[in-house]
């Protein structure tokens, strides 16, 4: 079945040590999107790509940096975590361009980020 | 001004009964699109309905249905014999018309729906 997968799910780490999370699809879309959830919140975007367009929000921390070196493959970099880093991050695809319904955001099952 | 709202924060309703999760949306755009996420416990959002903003009939995707009023600009989901495994938080989203190749998802604060058996 075609998905959106993300390694890993639970992720445990340091104070100010660098971190990457790892999103994978086999859509085929062409749009990636990351997005971070605290507890009890609803989900915030930090950034997408179009292609190999790269889109951030504004209000989206230096500290949070993304790669998407091809179409399936996109990684979220948090060069130092701090405790209020601690959050599920969600990976979501779609695909522009293709008529209506088509821009559905599909969700991996997200990586629990603790930072200690 | 909030543009998705969700005023119910948790719902419990018996199992087999149907519930309505409300959702009215603020956008002067013409075209956007209405969608309802689902996620469980486990985290993983979950995709369950999509409503154009030029479609003249409502959604429906199995035991899921979405109550779309435009003029009052509500989009609710109604979900029809519900189940235990119904129990989640679920979102409502919208997107407004964007410029080609960037596309943004606006959520609400999202209703925690329990299932009693």
């Amino acid at each position: 079945d075609a998905m959106v997968i993300q390694n890993p799910r639970y992720q445990v780490t340091q104070f100010g040590k660098p971190v990457t999370l790892s999103c994978s699809q086999t859509l085929n879309h062409n749009v990636m999107y990351w997005y971070q959830q605290k507890s009890s919140q609803a989900p915030k975007l930090l950034f997408h790509y179009y292609d190999k367009d790269f889109n951030n929000e504004a209000d989206t921390p230096d500290n949070f940096q993304s790669r998407r070196p091809n179409t399936s493959f996109c990684f979220l970099d948090i060069r130092s975590p701090g405790l209020g880093d601690a959050a599920m991050y969600l990976c979501a695809t779609s695909r522009l361009g293709e008529g209506r319904g088509t821009d559905t955001q599909y969700f991996g099952p997200g990586t629990r980020l603790t930072v200690l | 001004a909030q543009k998705i709202t969700q005023t119910q924060p948790g719902m419990f309703v018996q199992e087999k009964e149907a519930v309505t999760l409300d959702c009215t949306y603020d956008t002067s755009d013409q075209s956007y699109g209405l969608f309802w996420y689902k996620q469980p416990s486990s985290g993983e959002m979950i995709f369950l309905i999509y409503q154009g903003s030029y479609d003249e009939q409502n959604a429906t995707e199995g035991r899921y249905s979405l109550n779309f009023q435009k003029a009052r600009k509500s989009a609710n989901l109604v979900i029809s014999a519900s189940q235990l495994g119904d129990s989640a938080m679920y979102f409502c989203a919208m997107r407004e018309n964007p410029n080609f190749g960037n596309e943004k998802l606006t959520f609400g604060t999202g209703t925690r729906l329990t299932i009693i058996p």
